[in-house]
């Protein structure tokens, strides 16, 4: 009965690398949500999937971040070309349904660009 | 909804005191509010949710909330909170009807003093 799964918990890269954080949802949940929590702030939407579907990418910066759940495996996010702007904590969430479902997060990635 | 406000970033409060984390939304259409909790390092956990019904919505760890529809309201109280309450909490909202964004406060942290 694992909850939602997120790897790598922690994850440091330099300026200009590539993150890709990795998104596991509960079972039998084909709905995912990413969102970024920055230093002392809320969370923002980024981006609602489904499998293999895009639904609502309206939070995502318009660069440089991209975001795919496939019909096997886990959702990935992806960042090119880090900037330090880009270290805060990604979480991902899932659920049953969209409508009136409740959204269950996982545990985070927190990204640090040096 | 449209925006959901926590007007407190910090409430301290002595053990076994009550309390309350307000939290107001703006929406001109029917809403679902939420509360989650966040413990450091962690991801969010679900407190309680309001969907349609009852104003009066209890959940986990003690904690419960009412819904004002006329005062655009959602606070959470706890009679007499423990240490452990000590964490962040999220008021969260989603505009009723097919898919909808949810939209998050910007915190609460709740520190709990012996």
């Amino acid at each position: 009965n694992a909850g939602v799964m997120q790897n790598p918990r922690h994850l440091v890269r330099r300026r200009g690398q590539e993150a890709r954080l990795r998104c596991s949802p509960m079972k039998g949940h084909s709905h995912v949500y990413w969102y970024r929590q920055l230093p002392e702030e809320g969370l923002k939407f980024m981006v609602y999937l489904q499998k293999e579907n895009i639904i609502d990418e309206s939070g995502m910066p318009k660069e440089r971040f991209s975001a795919e759940f496939p019909k096997e495996g886990p959702s990935i996010l992806r960042i090119q070309q880090v900037v330090r702007g880009d270290s805060a904590a990604y979480f991902c969430a899932s659920s049953l349904g969209s409508v009136q479902e409740t959204q269950y997060f996982g545990p985070g990635t927190r990204l640090l660009v040096l | 909804a449209q925006s959901v406000t926590q007007l407190d970033s910090q409430v301290p409060v002595f053990e076994e005191a009550p309390v309350e984390l307000r939290c107001n939304y703006s929406s001109s259409v029917s809403v679902y509010l939420f509360w989650y909790v966040q413990y450091p390092n962690q991801g969010l956990q679900l407190l309680l949710k309001y969907l349609s019904g009852s104003t009066l919505v209890k959940g986990i760890n003690g904690f419960e909330a009412e819904f004002n529809k006329s005062q655009t309201s959602f606070h959470l109280r706890k009679p007499s909170v423990h240490i452990s309450d000590t964490a962040e909490y999220f008021c969260a909202g989603m505009n009723s009807g097919g898919y909808q964004k949810v939209t998050f406060g910007t915190g609460t942290k709740l520190q709990v003093i012996p």
